[in-house]
């Protein structure tokens, strides 16, 4: 059976560019997450979905992260205006709720 | 807000020695989970052994163990008879009990602990 996937793996934006990330989740899976790491450290909390409702954004750096998952399935991380301190691997990972995470392989995002 | 500390950056270990990776975490909280995941060099991230805080018997997967010591917030992972493959970057994870409106699903990671084992 297929995992999570993302795409694309690898993605270079020019400072100021707007980006779109894409996760396809596992099927049948309810939730879904996204995550930031940077070079080095663990993945930290971005957002979070429950079918197509996000239910925490907490973690969202600022007002250019914006996140969707309009039918509950694959969902779009997009990055406005990008920003060197954006560079980062930006995972992606779905769950069946209260069970295991399944992660992707990320997407490495540089900017720059 | 919880957090999670690994205070070891890199450890090495001899191929089938044993080696334990540290982590610590900081909670108010009575009852959550307490997660292992092993993150390969540019491989994905994946779930190594799982701890529910209301249990007191230390979970165990294979040559993976754990020891848990709630009073303490210490959570340690044990790998015996290490193998070549199990090389990789190792993170520590906590996550709280979900509440009623769906959240707190989110996991709160520690900086990681890279384990090299030497053949």
């Amino acid at each position: 059976g297929a995992g999570v996937s993302q795409s694309p793996r690898y993605k270079v934006a020019k400072r100021g560019q707007d980006v779109a990330l894409r996760c396809d989740p596992i099927s049948g899976h309810v939730s879904l997450f996204w995550y930031q790491q940077a070079l080095g450290q663990g993945p930290e909390f971005l957002t979070y979905f429950q079918n197509e409702a996000q239910l925490d954004k907490s973690g969202l750096p600022s007002d250019r992260f914006f996140a969707e998952r309009p039918e509950g399935s694959v969902s779009t991380l997009k990055i406005q205006r990008t920003q060197q301190e954006d560079s980062a691997v930006y995972l992606c990972a779905s769950s069946l709720g209260l069970h295991e995470q399944f992660f992707g392989p990320g997407t490495r995002l540089t900017v720059l | 807000a919880q957090t999670v500390t690994q205070s070891q950056p890199e450890m090495s270990v001899q191929e089938a020695e044993t080696v334990t990776l540290s982590c610590t975490y900081d909670t108010s909280e009575s009852d959550y989970y307490l997660f292992w995941y092993k993150q390969p060099p540019s491989r994905q991230m994946i779930l190594v052994i799982r701890q529910e805080a209301y249990k007191q018997q230390n979970a165990t997967e294979n040559r993976f163990s754990v020891n848990f010591q709630k009073a303490a917030k210490s959570f340690s992972l044990k790998i015996s008879d290490s193998q070549l493959g199990d090389a990789a970057m190792y993170f520590c994870a906590y996550r709280s009990q979900p509440n009623s409106g769906g959240s707190n699903y989110k996991l709160t990671f520690g900086k990681g602990t890279l384990l090299t084992v030497n053949p």
